[in-house]
């Protein structure tokens, strides 16, 4: 069955400083989709990423802080941008099932094992 | 705007009882529901889902059910068994677009 990683799987960054998370599928998909959740929250949609096209970003989140890239089917990175300790929160990738092989409906999204990201 | 919400945010049941998880929502264009365990440390696991013409799916010991005039969907899980003891997470989307609206969990603890 296909498989979805995150590197790193933890970090711990200094304030200013930015962090490119890196989300690996190993089987094509066709939408990625990056999350964050912050201590205590819900999980919130940051953007969703096509291959061959601009990331699609949700209210409150824009590009500069979060730019996002999506080479191929099976690889995107999210860096977090001159991080404050507002930025502190797992962050994680996911991806759709159905057709890609991954699940049993083609809206049901798969998550990978997310980011735990420390900012001081 | 909290569009999907989980009013509890814990439940302690007994192992071998049943645990019924609640969750409400405020679009009513919602059409597709989904339930997600997370352990600490990890992401979200899938557990079961259900489309806004059914008003219930079963999957081994994991029940959904759907209220559309209710705006409401719980999760039962019978017979509950400490390994299922984790955070529970509704979702909701509208069909092709993608997004996961999350509620905020519900801890659930199963106790021997």
């Amino acid at each position: 069955s296909a498989v979805i990683s995150q590197k790193p799987s933890r970090d711990i960054c200094q304030r200013g400083t930015s962090l490119t998370i890196q989300c690996q599928v190993d089987s094509q998909v066709t939408m990625m989709f990056w999350y964050r959740q912050q201590p205590g929250q819900s999980l919130t949609l940051i953007a969703t990423a096509n291959q061959g096209s601009e990331a699609t970003y949700e209210s409150g989140f824009v590009i500069d802080k979060f730019p996002i890239s999506r080479p191929n089917l099976t690889f995107s990175t999210l860096t977090v941008s001159n991080m404050s300790p507002e930025d502190s929160s797992i962050y994680l990738c996911s991806v759709e099932g159905g057709d890609q092989g991954l699940g049993r409906d083609g809206d049901t999204q798969y998550f990978g094992p997310g980011t735990r990201l420390t900012v001081l | 705007d909290q569009q999907v919400k989980q009013n509890s945010p814990s439940l302690s049941v007994q192992e071998g009882r049943i645990s019924i998880l609640n969750c409400d929502y405020t679009n009513s264009m919602f059409d597709y529901f989904l339930w997600y365990k997370k352990y600490p440390a990890e992401g979200p696991t899938f557990l079961i889902s259900i489309s806004s013409i059914k008003d219930k799916n079963e999957d081994g010991r994991f029940t959904v059910f759907l209220n559309k005039s209710a705006k409401h969907l719980s999760l039962h899980i019978v017979p509950s068994q400490p390994g299922d003891s984790a955070v529970y997470f509704c979702a909701a989307s509208l069909a092709s677009y993608g997004k996961l609206t999350f509620g905020q969990g519900t801890i659930l603890t199963v106790h021997p």
